[in-house]
């Protein structure tokens, strides 16, 4: 299985400052014959269903606000917010879709400090 | 829009057998280009892939889980369904069901859309 980890567990953020967290691969994502990573990223409130945020690493699902940023390749991957708004506050997952036994990130709190 | 729906009991007994079914509308489950998944979340913690279904009942499952799940397709209903043998504590979980798409390229996709999830405690 592909392990996903994260860092850090947890993270306070002023609001407006910018947000990072770091997703690693236990092995790489990137698919050779289409060059892409198989990594999306997912932000979770309490009491909702995760919500996709970011997929091929680096792709703005519609609607989510340009504030996100996916970044990385291989193993290593970012999700940047840039200026932490209040509704930020949330789980962070990231999620490998490389193998079909299918992982996640134990996910990254993010809260306003 | 596409929309997925889970339904079922709150609350089994440790042993018995968890079903779950996930209503999709908006959309047909019988998309080629689409598989159905499910993911289970317990209280606090992260998340765990399931199993993921074709309607033409192709199926990706956790090997982890295998022996014990039962994943199913009702495309005339527009459902599909998670059985979960030999309950334990350990799967009181949150579970959801989701969208993947078929990968041109490799396997599946990422997951979207998500249910809004049902919560089931494994309790005598």
């Amino acid at each position: 299985d592909i392990v996903m980890t994260q860092s850090p567990d947890s993270l306070a953020v002023s609001l407006g400052e910018r947000a990072t967290i770091n997703c690693k691969s236990s092995q790489s994502v990137l698919y050779n014959s289409n060059n892409k990573n198989y990594l999306a990223w997912y932000q979770q409130k309490p009491g909702q269903p995760p919500k996709l945020l970011i997929y091929w690493a680096s792709t703005r699902e519609s609607g989510v606000p340009d504030r996100f940023s996916g970044s990385g390749s291989g193993t290593d991957f970012t999700l940047t917010i840039s200026s932490l708004q209040a509704e930020d506050v949330a789980i962070y997952y990231c999620h490998q879709y490389y193998r079909t036994m299918y992982t996640f990130g134990q996910g990254t709190k993010l809260e306003i400090k | 829009q596409l929309q997925l729906q889970e339904s079922g009991p709150g609350l089994v007994k440790p042993s018995e057998t968890l079903s779950l079914t996930c209503s999709v509308s908006g959309g047909s489950i019988s998309d080629s280009s689409d598989f159905w998944g499910w993911i289970r979340q317990p209280p606090g913690k992260g998340l765990e892939w399931i199993g993921s279904i074709h309607y033409s009942a192709r199926i990706y499952d956790n090997p982890s889980l295998k022996s014990r799940v039962t994943i199913s397709v009702d495309t005339s209903k527009n459902q599909f369904s998670l059985k979960v043998r030999s309950l334990t504590a350990a799967d009181t979980a949150v579970y959801y069901c989701a969208r993947q798409k078929r990968d041109n390229w490799n396997g599946l996709d990422w997951f979207d859309p998500w249910g809004q999830g049902t919560l089931v405690t494994v309790s005598s």
